[in-house]
């Protein structure tokens, strides 16, 4: 089975912290996700990946930068966290070839003091 | 810009009974569906998805609908059980951005025993 883990469960952070979330997948995909969920919104994309070195924007990149140097690793990078920054981050991958399938990460919720 | 409405956002059931989660997209060209499910503490998971060419797919107790014309999906759960309790989300697939997921509200599902 595919595993997508998320380094930490839970943070907590002070506003104007930089603050770095890993997601680690071990099943050689191409594609890779940071989302926030948040109650009434849904799942909203922030960035993601087509490969190693490659990013693009999602639909709420603003206060966000991501790094992807190697395969299995994406990054989501909080240059200086903020309040409304305070969310469930969810991690995700996806084969690029042939794949639709979403494969999640458990989490990590993140609240910003 | 392209959407997905989910309703209701929260839901309530008798164990047994059946429950059905409604889904509406705003883009034309999509042509893939699939549902997730979240366990409290979990990562969503794939349960079932269709494609544009199927007007329904089914999976034991678990069935998906699509009426292309209308842009409408739908979720329905047959013989309710307390395990199914979860937020439900659903999503559809921009062909022309990549491959991109754009996902409903989620639906919060209560299986009472």
């Amino acid at each position: 089975d595919v595993k997508v883990t998320q380094s930490s469960r839970y943070l907590v952070k002070r506003t104007g912290e930089k603050v770095f979330l890993e997601c680690v997948q071990d099943m050689d995909h191409e594609n890779m996700f940071w989302y926030r969920q948040d109650p009434g919104l849904g799942l909203r994309l922030i960035y993601f990946s087509y490969d190693v070195k490659m990013k693009e924007k999602g639909d709420i990149p603003e206060g966000y930068s991501v790094s992807r140097e190697k395969k299995e690793r994406f990054s989501l990078i909080l240059e200086s966290a903020s309040t409304n920054q305070t969310s469930m981050y969810l991690c995700a991958s996806r084969s690029g070839t042939d794949g639709e399938k979403l494969f999640f990460g458990s989490g990590t919720q993140l609240s910003v003091l | 810009g392209e959407n997905v409405e989910q309703h209701p956002s929260t839901l309530s059931v008798q164990e047994g009974d059946s429950a059905v989660i409604k889904c509406t997209y705003s883009d034309s060209a999509s042509n893939y569906f699939p549902w997730y499910k979240q366990e409290l503490g979990k990562g969503p998971q794939l349960i079932i998805d269709i494609r544009s060419n199927v007007g329904e797919k089914k999976d034991q107790r678990i069935a998906v609908t699509l009426n292309k014309t209308a842009k409408h999906f739908s979720l329905h759960i047959t013989e309710t059980q307390p395990e199914d309790s979860a937020v439900y989300f659903c999503a559809a697939v921009l062909r022309n951005q990549g491959g991109k997921l754009i996902f409903g509200q989620g639906t919060e599902l209560s299986v009472k025993p």
